[in-house]
């Protein structure tokens, strides 16, 4: 079936540093693209999205990039802090009918002091 | 409080008991999901509701069940609980229209089957 993953099952970064975490998908029909954050004992945040018709998107600190022609996303976290430690997962859903999210597996993001 | 709440946070549980997790959410969202997490891996999909009395399969159900009169709750039930059900389990809600971070996400129910 369709699914969504990552590269990378960990990544370790000094403060201060430039976060990039990828993820692959492979439902070319998907609508939007979301990038969740999950700290420890509790569910996933919303952290940004993008829509399929874009190819990038800025938030605080952070940016999504598409690349619908390789079936790739990515996360770019600028100045890592001790706050940004958590699983990163990407999600994937369609605005058509539940919009089921369908997830990828998860990186783990440590900031090293 | 508003929000969408899950109980109990942890339950541990003998093979073959019937469980039930409780999901509730106060914003009348028509939509409300359960996942589960397993080590190592991403959240899967179990069940779906798009309004009460209608719900649908994920993508791995078998060994659920789910109903939901009111649109407020939506309990997750095993029937007959197996060691492959440890897991964390989470539910979520969103309203209508097409936003993806319309979704939230309770805090979890840490259920280990023994």
């Amino acid at each position: 079936g369709e699914s969504v993953g990552l590269h990378l099952p960990t990544l370790s970064v000094q403060e201060g540093d430039n976060s990039i975490i990828n993820c692959a998908y492979s439902n070319s029909a998907s609508d939007y693209f979301i990038w969740y954050k999950q700290e420890s004992g509790k569910g996933p945040q919303f952290i940004i999205d993008i829509r399929s018709n874009m190819d990038k998107r800025q938030g605080q600190r952070v940016t999504v990039l598409l690349n619908k022609t390789v079936k790739h996303l990515s996360l770019q976290i600028a100045a890592t802090q001790p706050g940004d430690s958590a699983v990163y997962f990407c999600a994937e859903n369609t605005v058509e009918g539940a919009q089921k999210l369908v997830f990828g597996q998860g990186t783990r993001l440590t900031i090293n002091p | 409080d508003a929000g969408i709440t899950q109980s109990p946070r942890y339950k541990i549980t003998e093979t073959g008991r019937q469980v039930t997790l409780m999901c509730h959410q106060t914003w009348s969202h028509s939509y409300m999901f359960w996942y589960r997490q397993d080590l190592g891996h991403g959240l899967r999909l179990i069940y779906y509701s798009a309004a009460a009395d209608i719900t649908d399969k994920g993508e791995v159900p078998d060994g659920y069940v789910v109903s939901r009169s009111k649109t407020e709750n939506f309990p997750l039930t095993l029937e007959s609980a197996t060691r492959s059900q440890t897991s964390v389990y989470f539910c979520a809600s969103r309203g209508q229209g097409a936003s993806p971070y319309g979704y939230t996400f309770g805090s979890g129910t840490r259920l280990t089957v023994v």
